[in-house]
């Protein structure tokens, strides 16, 4: 049983630039899950997945952010024009989508030079 | 008032000794709770869910809720080296739908030889 996937591990970027992240739920998972976390912080909610549906997003994906996951297995993370504030690590979770149980992957970290 | 609120610690504690880990929400949280581990640099792990009011063990772990006073407690009985990390407390969902989890800011557990 593998478990949640994430790539890459690590972005470097300029400010101005677009990243894309990846991330491979543990399979059968339907629910997906985007956090942000950044020094110090727990974990903030981005988005959710339910199948290839987006059914719920948080106030801090601005424009600039989008996240598909077009065939209900992985998903993807764009940050369009980044941001210097835009760098944390970006944590995908999946669940099962009974009693909310969500299992994490290694995270992306991303530095906005 | 935060909706789920820790002390960030650190907490320390001699090897063999009793942790226990502390976290208060808002009513505005759901009842499912989930007590996650995170090591420097690393991702969150799963370590504890609970769901109805009491105790809940596992292993060394024991998880407490208790929802009339909006409180949810981890102990961890001899207390490891290995067990040095920062702990998260997580609410399920939120009051009108969603299911994302709401951490705190985790309390830095340190287990000293």
């Amino acid at each position: 049983d593998t478990g949640v996937s994430q790539d890459p591990r690590h972005k470097i970027t300029k400010r101005g630039q677009n990243v894309t992240f990846r991330c491979d739920p543990i399979s059968e998972h339907n629910r997906l899950y985007w956090y942000r976390q950044t020094l110090g912080q727990g974990p903030e909610f981005l988005t959710y997945f339910q199948n290839e549906a987006q059914l719920e997003k948080s106030r801090l994906l601005s424009d600039r952010f989008s996240a598909e996951r077009p065939k209900g297995s992985f998903s993807t993370l764009e940050i369009q024009r980044t941001e210097q504030g835009d760098s944390a690590m970006y944590l995908c979770a999946s669940s099962p989508g009974q009693y909310n149980e969500q299992f994490f992957g290694p995270g992306t970290r991303l530095t906005v030079l | 008032q935060k909706e789920v609120e820790q002390n960030s610690g650190p907490l320390s504690v001699p090897e063999g000794a009793i942790a226990s880990l502390n976290c208060t929400y808002s009513d505005r949280v759901s009842q499912s709770f989930f007590w996650y581990r995170q090591y420097s640099g690393k991702s969150p792990e799963l370590i504890m869910s609970i769901y109805s009011n009491g105790d809940k063990e596992d292993g060394r772990f024991t998880a407490q809720l208790n929802k009339a006073s909006q409180y949810v407690s981890l102990l961890i009985r001899d207390s490891q080296p290995s067990d040095s990390a920062t702990y998260l407390c997580a609410g399920g969902g939120l009051t009108g739908g969603g299911n994302k989890l709401t951490f705190g800011t985790g309390t830095q557990l340190k287990v000293e030889l």
